[in-house]
């Protein structure tokens, strides 16, 4: 079981808004502004989308965007196109000595 | 543009050590200051942090592997490794190396392209 927890999948059409979350604790999530979400596509390694809950790293399209309220962070994509269909995975610094715990990962399907 | 790209035995047999080096490109590996980490997915699953290395030395692990678990740094090469002892099939998976965003953070910003071990007689 992740430390963290996601919807097991989302859906939305092409050019619609959909959002993802990502519930921890106040360990986690909710104690630190440290929360990332990556984007793996089938068969590719992950890449880091949204850091620090909402800065997007360089080339990253500004569709994508992220915030946190209490122990939840979410992840928005905007205008959904095709390409964003894969797996998304959320994840936190924690204060246990885990350090860094990953959410189960979320399967977007562009309809 | 920082290129990570692990490499290792494919098979390991149970009960065996787990070796697999992640060798970089596009820069010294003892250049700034930064995390340099092993993740794992097992098929269909999701991500696990296995632990990270920082250009100091100093090293942070799962806490679930912690006993099993050795990164190293040699700077030679240019590369950091991985060494997993006492395998068994759990430890199946695709294995990932990655560095972080920036100087100091745990960001898993550059990845490998993943390489998958199966851990079988």
């Amino acid at each position: 079981q992740s430390a963290l927890t996601q919807p097991a999948s989302v859906s939305g059409s092409p050019g619609q808004s959909i959002t993802i979350s990502c519930t921890g604790t106040s360990s986690d999530v909710g104690g630190y502004n440290y929360v990332s979400w990556y984007q793996q596509h089938p068969g590719k390694a992950p890449k880091l989308m949204i850091y620090d809950v909402s800065n997007r790293p360089s080339g990253v399209s500004n569709r994508f965007s992220g915030s946190k309220s209490g122990n939840t962070a979410s992840l928005t994509i905007s205008g959904l196109q095709a390409e964003d269909e894969a797996d998304y995975y959320c994840s936190s610094y924690t204060s246990s000595s885990t350090l860094e715990v990953f959410g189960g990962g979320t399967k977007l399907t562009v309809l | 543009q920082v290129q990570l790209q692990e490499s290792g035995p494919g098979l390991v047999k149970p009960s065996q050590t787990l070796s697999l080096t992640c060798t970089v490109s596009g820069g010294s590996i003892s250049s700034g200051s930064y995390y340099w980490s092993w993740i794992r997915q097992p098929a269909g699953k999701g991500l696990e942090w296995i632990g990270r290395i920082y250009t100091s030395g100093s090293t942070n692990y799962n806490p679930s592997l912690k006993s099993r678990v050795t990164i190293s740094v040699d700077t030679s090469k240019n590369q950091f490794s991985l060494k997993l002892s006492s395998v068994t099939a759990a430890d199946t998976a695709v294995y990932y190396c990655a560095r972080g965003l920036y100087d100091s953070s745990g960001y898993l910003g550059y990845w490998g392209q993943g390489t998958l071990v199966t851990v079988s007689s």
